[in-house]
């Protein structure tokens, strides 16, 4: 079983659309969720990161972790064709140094 | 917004030859990582750093592959002798000092080995 099972889509919605990214793991060390953003031929970008239970907001998106289930989720409302983009989910365990896991990826298009 | 910097943003090289991908880290950052990424599969980590020294690296991180900060502001990704799968993008991040700080990423140089 990998550590991080994340579908990599490819998702197309319509813009103004709800848009819902999923991740699961199965290392109960992991401690620190975040979610990046990666444009074609560029580096993550951060969008949130949270270390506990239940849900963070900022502007359009919120995210969402259950750690009892080991899932962490991405919302995205109102969602707009500059918000086409490949979401990675990513963890940290309470190692000493830190290091992220990724998730494979989820390729999402919003069309206008 | 400070951010993470990394030069040159392609890289093509033949293989067997060396080759140093330089990274400028968030200027009061302390622990620094290299990833990297092939071609449609996932971001992958290969090394840490922290206290001029390294802190952990994957398996991946063998000894064709070095890191080094030479002065204040770099941090390098050093492969001795390139092979045809080490093309990929590497991204170089960096994080601050405070325990649950994130880790904020450039955009990575692409190597080509050919």
């Amino acid at each position: 079983q990998k550590e991080v099972e994340q579908d990599p889509g490819p998702l197309s919605v319509p813009e103004g659309a709800i848009v819902s990214l999923n991740c699961t793991y199965s290392n109960s060390a992991f401690q620190y969720f975040m979610w990046y953003r990666q444009y074609s031929r560029k580096g993550p970008e951060l969008l949130m990161y949270t270390y506990s239970s239940g849900n963070k907001e900022d502007g359009r998106f919120t995210a969402q972790v259950d750690k009892s289930s080991k899932y962490i989720s991405l919302f995205i409302r109102d969602s707009q064709p500059s918000d086409s983009a490949t979401y990675l989910c990513a963890m940290i365990s309470s190692g000493s140094a830190r290091q992220l896991t990724f998730g494979s990826g989820t390729q999402l298009t919003v069309l206008p | 917004e400070p951010e993470v910097t990394q030069t040159p943003s392609h890289q093509v090289t033949q293989m067997g030859q060396e080759v140093i991908l330089r990274c400028v880290p968030i200027s009061n950052h302390l622990y620094f990582y290299w990833y990297r990424q092939i071609l449609g599969q996932k971001v992958e980590f290969l090394v840490s750093f922290y206290n001029n020294e390294i802190s952990e690296k994957s398996e991946i991180f063998d000894d064709q592959f070095s890191v080094e900060r030479p002065d204040g502001s770099n941090f390098t990704l050093k492969i001795r002798s390139t092979k045809l799968e080490d093309s990929a993008m590497y991204f170089c991040a960096s994080r601050g000092r405070t325990g649950n700080s994130p880790l904020h990423f450039g955009n990575g140089t692409r190597l080509t080995v050919t």
